[in-house]
């Protein structure tokens, strides 16, 4: 399982823009990125997930580049609400019953 | 996306006892959950893999007769721990993966364990 280093954690503005960066060096040719959003005392949410490029959804983009040895996670206009642990991982593709090894993650303050 | 559940959300027992965690995709089929622990301010660490019909595969250092796992349907998986400590107490996270979703692993919403 590819390792990824995080920021242990970032501060932010309400309605700024947030981009996390994750480092996977090993990753392999058939590993997904995926992020998830952890609340205090909840389950991980998964956020977006990508192999290369760029990916789009409605609560967020993912940015690869083409040697996919680092992903960038883009919050557009956070509030206080975002205000949350941020995990990066990457596991082989395909099979989606292969485990998730969680690292440190980052923790996002949206202050006022 | 799909859904998992987990009863109870929260338990608090005395130290001996055994308590019993659920694990439930509802919308989906699973024949593989995984289980995880999670103290405060620290990252999720698996704990056990899961398999419907057969054993489940614990991590290394985690013991397989304190944390008994039961996978005994497609949409259920149970974690019980067995004569529980203090230092037992910690949050528990069941989750599963939708196959029918490259990779995407969908995660309950937590079991928050108080051994007093």
């Amino acid at each position: 399982l590819a390792k990824t280093t995080q920021p242990i954690s970032m501060d932010s503005y309400e309605g700024q823009e947030v981009n996390i960066t994750c480092s996977h060096n090993n990753i392999a040719t058939n590993d997904y990125i995926t992020w998830y959003q952890q609340f205090p005392s909840q389950g991980p949410r998964f956020i977006i997930q990508g192999y290369k490029t760029k990916v789009t959804n409605e609560v967020a983009s993912l940015f690869i580049p083409a040697d996919r040895k680092s992903s960038t996670l883009s919050l557009p206009r956070v509030s206080l609400s975002d205000t949350a642990v941020y995990y990066c991982l990457v596991a082989r593709g395909g099979n989606a019953g292969n485990m998730l090894t969680f690292g440190g993650g980052t923790r996002l303050m949206v202050k006022p | 996306g799909a859904v998992v559940s987990q009863h109870p959300s929260w338990v608090i027992c005395k130290s001996g006892t055994s308590v019993k965690i659920e694990c439930r995709s509802l919308d989906f089929q699973a024949t593989t959950m995984f289980w995880y622990r999670q103290f405060p301010k620290q990252s999720l660490m698996l704990m056990a893999t899961s398999n419907e019909g057969s054993k489940a595969t614990y991590e290394q250092g985690v013991e397989k007769d304190k944390f008994l796992i039961n996978h005994a349907s497609l949409t259920l998986s149970t974690l019980t721990v067995t004569s529980a400590h203090p230092e037992d107490s910690s949050f528990y996270i069941c989750s599963a993966p939708d196959a029918s979703s490259t990779d995407t692993q969908y995660f309950g919403p937590g079991t928050r364990l108080t051994v007093l």
